[in-house]
């Protein structure tokens, strides 16, 4: 069966500071992975898509950049950290052409 | 872009009660999926929708693909504590890789 890992659970960092969320995928191969970012008490805003190694769709232009050096894994990162990328991010896998997507448990982000 | 609208955007139920939500859009989706969300947790997927006027069970929840591939909607019967969340619905449109989300229905129950 497929599992989707995410690490770290929970993060607090300064303002100016660099990040870097990671996503793997195990049980499945060539998946589409997704990097959502999740406002408290809002709805799910996509940032990120890839296809495939190396590819990715960028969604919002903002201060974050993804990765994904690996067919099942998906890196989110920023060289500077604003207090405005506080949030909980969310990473998904999908496979097949319904696109049911499955996410993992996330990370709590706080830039103080 | 597309848009789903989401309905209600929150709702305050006594136990046993039923629940109805839906989405509705000006897209043609050719997919329909509802997840819930428990605080602090990843949105987890209930059903799953893949035909025009599909109705489709999980034990007390019941959704439904319209038949104008334009709108869904998502009932939950005899309603238990345990259904406390956020519901999402999300739609695929084809040849996307992408989902559209609506903006969630959260859930209160009062015993």
């Amino acid at each position: 069966s497929q599992t989707i890992h995410q690490w770290p659970a929970t993060l607090v960092q300064p303002v100016g500071s660099p990040l870097s969320l990671e996503c793997t995928v195990e049980g499945t191969s060539n998946p589409n992975l997704y990097w959502y970012r999740q406002a408290a008490g809002r709805g799910l805003q996509l940032l990120f898509y890839s296809v495939g190694i190396g590819q990715i769709s960028s969604e919002v232009p903002q201060n974050l950049s993804a990765s994904r050096p690996q067919d099942r894994q998906f890196i989110l990162s920023s060289k500077k950290l604003l207090l405005s990328d506080s949030g909980f991010y969310l990473c998904a896998w999908s496979v097949g052409v319904y696109n049911e997507q499955f996410f993992g448990p996330g990370t709590r982000l706080t830039v103080l | 872009g597309q848009q789903l609208n989401q309905s209600p955007q929150s709702m305050f139920i006594q136990e046993g009660e039923d629940v109805s939500m839906n989405c509705t859009s000006s897209s043609i989706f050719n997919t329909w999926l509802w997840y819930k969300q428990d605080p602090g947790e990843g949105p987890v997927l209930l059903i799953a929708l893949y035909k025009a006027g599909e109705l489709t069970s999980n034990g007390r929840l019941t959704a439904q693909f319209g038949i104008t591939r334009k709108d869904s909607f998502l009932n939950i019967s005899a309603s238990i504590p345990s259904d406390v969340g956020i519901y999402f619905c999300a739609g695929v449109i084809q040849g996307a890789q992408k989902l559209v989300f609506g903006q969630g229905t959260r859930l209160t129950i009062n015993p």
